[in-house]
C-alpha cells in the first residue's frame, strides 16, 4: 500500500504567475483535501474533492481551484500568485464511507515560495 | 474567534518528563478531536483521536477531552528525544477540519 505522494517537493514562482501542485492519493481512498500551512501556523483547509466534485471549501478566494481525476489523484491550481501564498501545501486523502469520522492521511507537502 | 486555539510554545523538556499539550475550541457541536504529530519538513501524522468527553490511552500517549470547558489535552509520559516535533490539535465539522497552530516540543537527552 503506497502512501500519499505530492509533487513537486519545492517550487519557486514570482508574483502574478500560476502554479499547479499534484497529489496522488493513498490506494483505496476516494477523497482528497488540500491545506495551506504558513510558517508557524496550523494547516488551513482550502477545499475537498470527493468523486471528482468539490465537496466543501474553506475561506480561500476563487483563484485557488482544484481537480480530482477518476483515479482519485488531484491537482491544486493557484492563479495570480501573491507573496502571502508562500506556504507548505498539504494534500490529505481519506476514504469517505458511512461513519462520521474518516481518518486523513497527509502527504509530505509542496513548499511554494513566491518572490 | 478561531475554532481551535493552541499555545504555540515552544516547549522544551528533559528526557523522561511528562509533557502536557493543550487546546481550547469554540464550538460545542464538535464531537471528534484529533492530535497530530508533524516532524520538520513532513506532513502531519495522526497520533490518536477521541470522541466526545473522556480519556483515551495509547502507549505513552493519553488524550483527554473536557467538553464542559471545551478543553482538549495530550499527555506524553516518559518523553523521548524522538518525540521532538510539532503537535497539532484538530477537530472537524462535516468535511472541514480545523487545526490549532501547533506546539513545538523539544525533548532534551
Amino acid at each position: 500500500e503506497t502512501g500519499v505522494t505530492q509533487s513537486p517537493t519545492h517550487l519557486i514562482k514570482t508574483r502574478g504567475q500560476q502554479v499547479t501542485l499534484r497529489c496522488s492519493s493513498q490506494s483505496g481512498h476516494n477523497t482528497v483535501s488540500w491545506y495551506q500551512q504558513a510558517l508557524g501556523q496550523g494547516p488551513q483547509f482550502i477545499f475537498q474533492y470527493y468523486r471528482e466534485e468539490e465537496n466543501g471549501r474553506g475561506n480561500f478566494p476563487p483563484r485557488f481551484s482544484g481537480l480530482q481525476f477518476p483515479n482519485y489523484s488531484s491537482e491544486l491550481n493557484v492563479n495570480a500568485l501573491e507573496l502571502d501564498d508562500s506556504a507548505l501545501y498539504l494534500c490529505a486523502s481519506s476514504w469517505t464511507g458511512q461513519g462520521p469520522y474518516n481518518e486523513q492521511f497527509f502527504g509530505p507537502g509542496t513548499r511554494l515560495t513566491v518572490l | 474567534q478561531k475554532e481551535v486555539e493552541q499555545d504555540p510554545g515552544p516547549l522544551s523538556v528533559p528526557e523522561g518528563a511528562i509533557v502536557s499539550l493543550n487546546c481550547t475550541y469554540s464550538n460545542s457541536a464538535f464531537q471528534y478531536f484529533m492530535w497530530y504529530r508533524q516532524y520538520s519538513r513532513k506532513g502531519p501524522e495522526l497520533l490518536m483521536y477521541t470522541y466526545s468527553s473522556g480519556n483515551k490511552e495509547d502507549g505513552r500517549f493519553t488524550a483527554q477531552v473536557d467538553k464542559s470547558s471545551k478543553y482538549i489535552s495530550l499527555f506524553i509520559r516518559d518523553s523521548q528525544p524522538s518525540d521532538s516535533a510539532t503537535y497539532l490539535c484538530a477537530t472537524f465539522t462535516g468535511n472541514q477540519f480545523y487545526f490549532g497552530t501547533g506546539t513545538s516540543l523539544t525533548v532534551i537527552p
